[in-house]
C-alpha cells in the first residue's frame, strides 16, 4: 500500500534562517506531487505541483522553492524564510484523476 | 482556471442536527470531485468522492452528489455527531487539486 511521510513535525524558525521540508511517498511511481501552506483559520493554498522529476510548477510567486529530485521526493525549500512563512505545510501526492493523500503536515513558526 | 468556493462557516450545530454544507465549483474540463476532513493539527483525510455527473459519494453518514447542472456538490449529514466537529473542504481534480476555503463545524452535544 502506498504511504506518505512528512517531516519535521514542528518546526521553530528564527527570521533569514533558511528551511528544507522534505516528502517522500512509498508505493507507487511517478505520482504527482504537491505542497500546500494552511495560514491560521484559513483554506489550503496549493503553492507547487510536481507531475515527474525536475517538473515543478509554481502557483505564486513568493519566497519559496520546490525541488524533486528523486521520483517519490518532494522538497520545499526557503534560503531566506519571513514572518509570513508561517503556517501548516502540507505535502500530498495522487495518481491520475483521483483523490490526493496527504502527510500528516509540518507547523511552521518563523519567530 | 478552475476554482472551488464553498461556505463559508463557522458552522455551529446541535447533536442530531441536518448538516448541508454548499460546494460549488468552476472548471472548464470533467473534475472529480471530493470532500476532506481535517481534524485538529493533523492532515487531510479523504470523506468521499464522486467522479461524473450524477454520482453520490458517501462515507460516514455523509453524501454529496455531483451536479453537472448547477456545478455543485454539497455535503449532507442527516444527523452530526460531536465527533463531526472538523473542518471540512471541498476540492476538484481537473489536473492540479483545487480545494475551497474550508469550513468549519463545531457540534454541541
Amino acid at each position: 500500500s502506498q504511504t506518505i511521510h512528512q517531516w519535521p513535525a514542528t518546526l521553530v524558525q528564527p527570521v533569514g534562517s533558511p528551511l528544507s521540508l522534505e516528502c517522500t511517498v512509498e508505493g507507487t511511481s511517478n505520482p504527482n506531487l504537491y505542497w500546500y501552506r494552511q495560514a491560521a483559520g484559513r483554506g489550503l493554498q496549493l503553492l507547487f505541483y510536481s507531475v515527474g522529476i525536475g517538473q515543478i510548477s509554481s502557483e505564486v510567486p513568493q519566497n519559496l522553492s520546490a525541488s524533486r529530485p528523486q521520483d517519490r521526493q518532494f522538497i520545499l525549500s526557503s534560503k531566506k524564510l519571513l514572518l509570513s512563512d508561517s503556517g501548516f505545510y502540507l505535502c500530498a501526492w495522487s495518481e491520475l484523476r483521483i483523490e490526493a493523500f496527504f502527510g500528516q503536515g509540518t507547523r511552521l513558526t518563523v519567530v | 482556471g478552475d476554482s472551488v468556493t464553498q461556505m463559508e462557516g463557522p458552522v455551529t450545530l446541535s447533536e442530531e442536527a441536518f448538516l448541508t454544507i454548499n460546494c460549488t465549483y468552476t472548471a472548464t474540463g470533467y473534475p472529480s470531485l471530493f470532500w476532506y476532513v481535517q481534524y485538529p493539527g493533523e492532515g487531510l483525510q479523504l470523506l468521499l468522492k464522486a467522479t461524473k455527473a450524477d454520482d453520490k459519494g458517501s462515507n460516514k453518514g455523509f453524501e454529496a452528489t455531483y451536479r453537472k447542472e448547477t456545478t455543485s456538490f454539497h455535503l449532507e449529514k442527516g444527523s452530526v455527531q460531536v465527533s463531526d466537529s472538523a473542518v471540512y473542504f471541498c476540492a476538484l481534480r481537473d489536473g492540479d487539486m483545487r480545494f475551497g476555503a474550508g469550513t468549519r463545524l463545531t457540534v454541541k452535544p
